[in-house]
Formats: C-alpha cells, sequence, structure tokens
C-alpha cells in the first residue's frame, strides 16, 4: 500500500524553527518527486515548496512566502522527506501535507494525513 | 505571481450535471489538476493532466482545459461528491498553484 505519514508538528513559539519529516512507504520513494502543502484550517490549499529526485538534480522550488526559510530534503535510504522551517510566524500555523507529484505530467497523485502545526506565544 | 480563480461555490441537484470553472492567464498551456476534499480528510486527485482520471476515480468526473479555462464537470452528481474542488497547475515562476477552492454542494 503507498502510504505516506507526517510527523513533527507542534505548537512553536514566533520566531522558532521546527522540522517536519514525512515517512513513505509501498512505492520508489528514491524516484518520487515530493511536495508540502499546506491548509489553514477552514482555508484553502497553499503549496509550500516541492523536490525533486536524485536522477533529476534534487532541485527544490519554494512558494515565495517560505522561501529562505524553509528548506526540503530527502533522505533516500530511509524514504523519507523532511521540511525544516525556520522564524516561523503566526502565518505559517496550518495543516502541512507530504504529497507526491506525477513528474512531467503534474498531479499529486499520493497525500498524506497531515501534521498541525501552530505557531503562537 | 500566478493566480487560479474559481467561483466560491456551485450548488446542483442530485443526478444532474455541475461545471466548475477555473481561471488563469494561458492555463490552457500548462496541465491542469482537481482534488476533492471533503470535512477532515486529505485532498484527493480527481483529474490529471486535463482530462484523465486516476484510478478508482468515477467516470462521471471529467475535465478539460482550453485557452485561459480548466472546467471539472461531474455529471450525474451523487451527494457524496459534495465538497471542496480545488484547481491546480505548474508555472515556472510561482510553482504549485492551487485555485481557490469551491465548494460543492448537492441540494
Amino acid at each position: 500500500e503507498v502510504q505516506l505519514v507526517e510527523s513533527g508538528g507542534t505548537l512553536v513559539n514566533p520566531g522558532g524553527s521546527l522540522r517536519l519529516a514525512c515517512a513513505a512507504s509501498g512505492f520508489s520513494f528514491s524516484d518520487a518527486w515530493m511536495n508540502w502543502v499546506r491548509q489553514v484550517p477552514g482555508k484553502g490549499l497553499e503549496w509550500v515548496g516541492r523536490i525533486k529526485s536524485k536522477s533529476d538534480a534534487v532541485t527544490t522550488d519554494y512558494a515565495a512566502p517560505v522561501r529562505g526559510r524553509f528548506t526540503l530534503s530527502r533522505d533516500d535510504s530511509k524514504s523519507t522527506l523532511s521540511l525544516q522551517m525556520n522564524s516561523l510566524t503566526p502565518e505559517d500555523t496550518a495543516v502541512y501535507y507530504c504529497t507526491t507529484e506525477q513528474q512531467l505530467i503534474g498531479g499529486l497523485d499520493v497525500w498524506g494525513q497531515g501534521t498541525t502545526v501552530t505557531v503562537s506565544s | 505571481s500566478y493566480e487560479l480563480t474559481q467561483p466560491p461555490s456551485v450548488s446542483v441537484s442530485p443526478g444532474q450535471t455541475a461545471s466548475i470553472a477555473c481561471s488563469g492567464h494561458k492555463l490552457g498551456d500548462k496541465y491542469a489538476s482537481w482534488y476533492q476534499q471533503k470535512p477532515g480528510q486529505s485532498p484527493v486527485l480527481v483529474i490529471y493532466q486535463d482530462t484523465k482520471r486516476p484510478s478508482g476515480i468515477p467516470e462521471r468526473f471529467s475535465g478539460s482545459n482550453s485557452g485561459n479555462t480548466a472546467t471539472l464537470t461531474i455529471s450525474g452528481t451523487q451527494p457524496m461528491d459534495e465538497g471542496h474542488y480545488y484547481c491546480q497547475a505548474w508555472d515556472s515562476s510561482a510553482g504549485n498553484v492551487f485555485g481557490s477552492g469551491t465548494e460543492v454542494t448537492v441540494l
């Protein structure tokens, strides 16, 4: 079974840092392009960033609101995707989903259950 | 930046056809995808590459994309189709952009 399981979400103070993880199973993680998408409760979906596979040079792309503060990385040996979040603000409060992406044709086809990040003092 | 615009809500009677438009500059030159999200659940991909359905998605879901508008059509809408629907496309400057979302109500 193809599965993504996020973890690491918690309450953090403004200005703080947090690292989220996404454990993948049931597919060839090393070949997958992976994304993070977030959603403020009751609001729409917002793309955070993407990391391509090693064969595509592990290229990363970020949404403007998080560029320079967030970093995507991957450990193919552990089938794990990570999101390092620094300089957090209350506007980063959201449910964070990791997803797979169908290369070149688009479509985020597998989603995790999400992990909740709350930035508040 | 790149933006995708959707109507906030669409209402449809059971068994009728619901159409949701997604507008963006030269969207027809990009691949559009659509997602269904029900309360308390993660989004589910229902259309990708403009017109294709993933395995397990009912045939009543179809898509098109031309010019500046992509459209998701639900034929023979069922009560289980209620939820929020989001379009999405990749833009070389903005990344994976999502539409604002449309709430579908089956009355």
